[in-house]
């Protein structure tokens, strides 16, 4: 009874390629969430989507781009892969006005070659 | 903007010693304050949160941790620790507001625990 899973778990492509991550969530929360984490375990938060809108984007290059076809879904595209993408990509859901708490997925772990 | 910062890097312990892990927060407003967990290959799961009351809160597997707001501090505590509390720990903070509700993590503190 998986809460938020992300598909695939392990993704392997050459630099330049384009790529796509895609995350569900079935609990029923309105905001979604992509982090990085690098390879020192640093985790840091990408895009935040409520409802369908975008309400965080961080500092992060236009060659990532989130996209949010309904609330129970978060997808991440990266075109022009490059070596630094490398890490791994965590989906997380909550409920924003409720509660603060975020629900992890189980990472993409992302290997840029 | 909010910042955490958690001063132990790694933590060596042996089974059955008492554990605190720092947690320092940067942030002139209301927050809420996470720790989680990520066992070696798995994803984040939740020790427990402050979001407001008793400032001591208590989670799971025997964790607890403290918000001293005069020191912007949370640390985590076990009181004995086991084998499988091997993991990387992160403390994390947002600010309660509206539309602001990203998570801000600390760099995470690698646990290891000798039988």
């Amino acid at each position: 009874d998986t809460a938020v899973s992300q598909t695939p778990k392990y993704l392997v492509t050459q630099m330049g390629n384009d790529k796509s991550i895609k995350c569900e969530q079935n609990l029923g929360h309105d905001t979604m969430y992509w982090y990085k984490q690098d390879s020192k375990k640093f985790l840091k938060i990408m895009f935040s989507y409520n409802n369908k809108e975008l309400i965080i984007n961080e500092t992060v290059p236009n060659r990532f781009s989130p996209k949010s076809p309904d609330k129970a879904h978060l997808n991440l595209h990266i075109n022009s892969l490059e070596l630094g993408d490398s890490a791994v990509y965590f989906c997380a859901s909550s409920h924003l006005t409720r509660s603060n708490e975020q629900f992890f997925g189980p990472g993409t772990r992302l290997t840029v070659l | 903007a909010q910042s955490v910062s958690q001063h132990n890097h790694h933590v060596i312990l042996s089974e059955a010693a008492s554990l605190e892990l720092g947690c320092n927060y940067s942030y002139g407003g209301t927050v809420n304050l996470f720790w989680y967990v990520q066992y070696p290959g798995q994803h984040l799961q939740l020790l427990l949160k402050y979001f407001s009351g008793d400032p001591l809160v208590k989670g799971i597997k025997g964790f607890e941790a403290e918000f001293i707001k005069s020191k912007f501090s949370f640390n985590l505590r076990k009181p004995s620790v086991q084998w499988s509390d091997t993991a990387e720990y992160f403390c994390a903070v947002n600010a309660q507001n509206f539309g602001n509700e990203k998570l801000t993590f600390g760099t995470g503190t690698r646990l290891t625990i000798i039988p």
